[in-house]
């Protein structure tokens, strides 16, 4: 099974902030990533699938890059309502389908 | 509106059953492949289960291989999860997601989930 390890774990910003997140597969993924979103009690949230496509109705401030074995989700302005988990996860290779073990972003 | 609804979750004594369910409504459910992935308190995502759109090709996560039965009914929009021999490592928010297929340059088919419920809680405990 491929491994996606997620990076930070928790991270404490403020609003305005610019924030950056990033996933590493175990091996290359080609560019067959999602970004999702959390918030408590929620479910998750598609954001970015293809690491770097924004899915209908995301906002711009986020954005995805990377191919092969190395991503990043960058939030360029962050809101107050972007508080939340974001996990990242492969689809290149299945099953398993696998997760980031998720990055908690925390109020400054 | 896609909405994904899921129910049957309970407390359970380990060793026991218990089958979820998940009513698909605004979509043609026949036509996408279907997912069940959980959340156990604090932790993060673990993938469950995939079944395709005519439920012919069917995968599970090891640890639940063997215990778990996903099915799915296209008549009634309506895809399933049957568990058996409970245990407590299975409590956690059950969600069913929708798998959007996506064709490679290779011509293989990669599914990621764009549609989750709201989930289900799973309790097992004496």
């Amino acid at each position: 099974a491929i491994r996606i390890t997620q990076s930070p774990s928790s991270l404490s910003a403020s609003t305005g902030d610019r924030v950056t997140i990033t996933c590493r597969a175990s091996q290359g993924i080609s560019s067959y990533l999602a970004w999702y979103q959390q918030k408590p009690g929620k479910a998750p949230k598609l954001l970015i699938y293809a690491a770097s496509t924004l899915q209908s109705g995301v906002p711009s401030r986020f954005s995805g890059s990377g191919s092969g074995t190395d991503f990043t989700l960058t939030i360029s302005c962050l809101q107050s309502e972007d508080f939340a988990t974001y996990y990242c996860q492969q689809y290149y290779s299945y099953p398993p389908w696998t997760f980031g073990q998720g990055t908690k972003v925390e109020i400054k | 509106e896609v909405q994904l609804v899921e129910s049957g979750g309970g407390l359970v004594q380990p060793g026991g059953s218990l089958r979820l369910s998940c009513a698909a409504s605004g979509f043609t459910f026949s036509s996408y492949e279907m997912n069940w992935v959980r959340q156990a308190p604090g932790k993060g995502l673990e993938w469950v289960s995939y079944i395709s759109s005519s439920g012919s090709t069917i995968y599970y996560a090891d640890s639940v291989k063997g215990r778990f039965t996903i099915s799915r009914d296209n008549a009634k929009n309506s895809l399933y999860l049957q568990m058996n021999s409970l245990r407590a490592e299975d409590t956690a928010v059950y969600y069913c997601a929708r798998a959007l297929r996506v064709t490679g340059n290779d011509y293989y088919y990669y599914y990621y989930m764009d549609v989750w419920g709201k989930g289900t809680t799973v309790t097992v405990s004496s």
